[in-house]
């Protein structure tokens, strides 16, 4: 069983539409959560990070970290064409600094 | 690319050969990783350098060696290729790797092995 489990999609969406992106893990040590985005034949780059749980928001994304349930998602309000994709979402245990990646989920927003 | 350059940005490669890829940093950071990203898998860890001459391995290192002469530069090598190593390649690096320290990504090297 993968450490980080991500729907690898793809998800196609209308412009202006709430996209929700997910991923499950099972190391309750992960303590640092992160979202990548990637856009096509290019390097991944920092979208959001968190901290423990609980929720961050930065423009139209929010990021949400459920520790419990070991579940985190993003959120893209307004989605728009520009936000075509593919969002791969990290983590890293306390006290480490290898970041286990999520095979990433391909998004589509329509015009 | 937040000052990262990879090359080559592409590679076609014969089993059994020798490769090298070479990654670039104008940043000055002490951390630097190299990933192979496949469908499916996401990044994956190869091998990761802490300082000059200072290496260590990642989850999927078999196969691959490193090296690190100079703070700015991060060698890949591929000793002798295999098909199973076809892939794309990203090197990323970090200020001071800890937890939660942001990681910039380069462009990637796409690398065929026929």
């Amino acid at each position: 069983q993968k450490e980080v489990e991500q729907d690898p999609g793809p998800l196609s969406v209308p412009e202006g539409a709430i996209v929700s992106l997910n991923c499950t893990y099972s190391n309750s040590a992960f303590q640092y959560f992160m979202w990548y985005r990637q856009y096509s034949r290019k390097g991944p780059e920092l979208l959001m990070y968190t901290y423990s749980s609980g929720n961050k928001e930065d423009g139209r994304f929010t990021a949400q970290v459920d520790k419990s349930s070991k579940y985190i998602s993003l959120f893209i309000r307004d989605s728009q064409p520009s936000d075509s994709a593919t969002y791969l979402c990290a983590m890293i245990d306390t006290g480490g600094f290898k970041t286990i990646f999520g095979a990433g989920t391909r998004l589509f927003v329509k015009a | 690319d937040a000052g990262i350059t990879q090359s080559p940005r592409h590679k076609v490669t014969e089993t059994g050969t020798p490769v090298t890829l070479r990654c670039h940093q104008t940043e000055n950071h002490r951390y630097m990783y190299w990933y192979r990203q496949d469908p499916g898998h996401g990044l994956r860890l190869i091998h990761y350098s802490y300082g000059v001459k200072d290496t260590d391995k990642g989850e999927v290192s078999d196969g691959y060696s490193v090296s690190r002469s100079k703070t700015e530069d991060f060698l890949l090598t591929l000793e002798s290729a295999t098909s199973s190593q076809t892939s794309v390649y990203f090197c990323a690096i970090s200020g001071d790797g800890l937890a939660g320290d942001t990681q910039y990504f380069g462009p990637g090297t796409r690398l065929t092995v026929l």
